[in-house]
């Protein structure tokens, strides 16, 4: 069975301070690992995905996430935080064999950006 | 291009009446939906997967006659949950894969739709 576990359900910054959000992982396969984040009152935005193409995997808006398998993490980061990227981030497990495609789903992190 | 789109965005409605919610895959073609629910401050759970032209599966603990989905065409998912209590008050999200995608296993995801029951 696949499992996402977020290990900070709160994260506050300073704006232009560096973002660290954590993830691990279980899985019994090699696993797809996605970052969503979601702002209130939108939908969820796939923010990367990492697929064992490379283990450092850059997203948009200047975020990106290393896949560490003796780790079994997938953590989140962005050197520098904006305001605009106070919001929910979700560190997502794709399951395999017959769910194959079915998403597991982190409990989230929010980040708080302070001016 | 992957966009999906959800409607109502939000709805209201009284205990014992029924709701259907409609998400489309606006720009490409999707055989397989699904459906998530999330409850306020938390994750989004998975619900059921919706596949064009046949019959839903649906997660472990999820009523089947209470939230009936319907999968009729390629860009078209729909899900209404019958007999509406306070209790499924909720946010309800969709999302699609792009088949025609080299990695199948990403899902786009439609706004939600929040619904409050009376």
């Amino acid at each position: 069975a696949q499992s996402v576990t977020q290990l900070d359900s709160h994260v506050s910054v300073s704006e232009g301070t560096p973002v660290l959000l954590r993830c691990n992982y279980s899985s019994s396969y090699s696993p797809s690992l996605f970052w969503y984040v979601q702002h209130p009152n939108k939908g969820l935005q796939l923010l990367l995905k990492y697929t064992s193409a490379a283990t450092l995997v850059k997203g948009i808006n200047g975020f990106e996430a290393e896949f560490k398998k003796s780790e079994t993490s997938f953590h989140l980061t962005k050197p520098s935080a904006h305001m605009s990227d106070a919001a929910e981030y979700f560190c997502v497990v794709s399951r395999g064999g017959t769910s194959y495609g079915k998403l597991t789903f982190g409990q989230g992190t929010i980040l708080t950006v302070h001016p | 291009g992957a966009v999906v789109s959800q409607h109502p965005s939000w709805v209201i409605c009284k205990s014992g009446t029924s709701v259907k919610i409609e998400c489309r895959s606006l720009d490409f073609q999707a055989t397989t939906m699904f459906w998530y629910r999330q409850f306020p401050k938390q994750s989004l759970m998975l619900m059921a997967t919706s596949n064009e032209g046949s019959k839903a599966t649906y997660e472990q603990g999820v009523e089947k006659d209470k939230f009936l989905i319907n999968h009729a065409s390629l860009t078209l998912s729909t899900l209404t949950v019958t007999s509406a209590h306070p209790e499924d008050s909720s946010f309800y999200i969709c999302s699609a894969r792009d088949e025609e995608m080299w990695d199948t296993d990403t899902q786009y995801f439609g706004p939600g739709t929040r619904l409050t029951v009376l």
